[in-house]
C-alpha cells in the first residue's frame, strides 16, 4: 500500500526560527514529491520535486528531495507569524493518476 | 493562471437531502479532475478521480451510489451527495491536473453541513 508519513505532526516555534519538516515516502512507482501550504481553506501549492538532490528554493522556503532514502525536507528560514498552516506532503503515484498525502505537520509560529 | 472555483463554499442542509457541489477551471482546461474529502484536523483523503467524458474511479470504500460524479466538459465536475447524513459533513475539495502536467490546482473547498 502506497503511503505518506510526515513528522513532526505538531511543531511550535518562535518568530525566527528555522524549521525542518520531514516527508519519507513509500509507493509502488514514484512520479513526483509535491509540498502544499494549508490555512484555513485548500492547500496551496509550494514546490514540485522530481529529482533527487537539486534544492527547490522560493523565498524563505526550500526543498530537497533523496529518491535514495525515500524522503523529503521542507526548510523555512527566519520564520514569520504568517508561515502558520499546516504543510502537507504528497506523493504523485505514476500509473494512479492520484495524489497519496501525508498527514501533515501542523507549523505554529509564536510572535 | 490556473485557478479552480467550487461553489457553494459553504452549505448546510438537512439529513436525507441531495447536495451539489461544482469545481470549475477558469482559465484552463482539465482532462482530471479530483475529489478530496477532509475532516478537522486530518489529511486530505482522496476519494474519486474524474476524467472527462467518463466514469469516475473511486477509491477503496467510497460508494459511488451516495458520491456521484460527472465530469461533463474539460473545465467543470460536480460532486453530488445524494441522501446526505450527519457522518457525510466534511470539507470537500476538489482539484484539477493542467493538461500535459502532473501539478493538481485546488479549489477553495466547500463545507458541507449536514443537520
Amino acid at each position: 500500500e502506497d503511503k505518506v508519513v510526515q513528522s513532526p505532526l505538531s511543531l511550535v516555534v518562535h518568530e525566527g526560527d528555522t524549521v525542518t519538516l520531514n516527508c519519507s515516502y513509500e509507493v509502488t512507482n514514484f512520479r513526483s514529491l509535491l509540498w502544499y501550504k494549508q490555512e484555513k481553506k485548500a492547500p496551496t501549492f509550494l514546490f514540485m520535486l522530481t529529482s533527487s538532490g537539486i534544492e527547490k528554493k522560493s523565498g524563505r522556503l526550500s526543498s530537497i528531495l533523496d529518491k535514495k532514502e525515500l524522503f523529503s525536507i521542507l526548510n523555512i528560514t527566519a520564520t514569520q507569524t504568517g508561515d502558520s498552516a499546516v504543510y502537507l506532503c504528497a506523493v504523485d503515484v505514476q500509473g494512479a493518476q492520484k495524489l497519496v498525502f501525508g498527514q501533515g505537520t501542523r507549523l505554529t509560529i509564536n510572535p | 493562471g490556473a485557478v479552480v472555483s467550487q461553489h457553494p463554499s459553504r452549505v448546510i442542509c438537512k439529513s436525507g437531502t441531495s447536495v451539489k457541489i461544482e469545481c470549475r477551471s477558469l482559465d484552463f482546461q482539465a482532462t482530471t479532475m479530483f475529489w478530496y474529502r477532509q475532516f478537522p484536523k486530518q489529511s486530505l483523503m482522496l476519494m474519486a478521480t474524474s476524467n472527462e467524458g467518463s466514469k469516475a474511479t473511486y477509491e477503496q470504500g467510497v460508494e459511488k451510489d451516495k458520491f456521484l460524479i460527472n465530469h461533463a466538459s474539460l473545465t467543470l465536475s460536480t460532486l453530488t451527495v445524494t441522501s446526505a447524513h450527519p457522518e457525510d459533513s466534511s470539507f470537500y475539495i476538489c482539484s484539477a491536473s493542467v493538461i500535459g502536467t502532473d501539478t493538481q490546482y485546488f479549489g477553495p473547498g466547500t463545507r458541507l453541513t449536514v443537520l
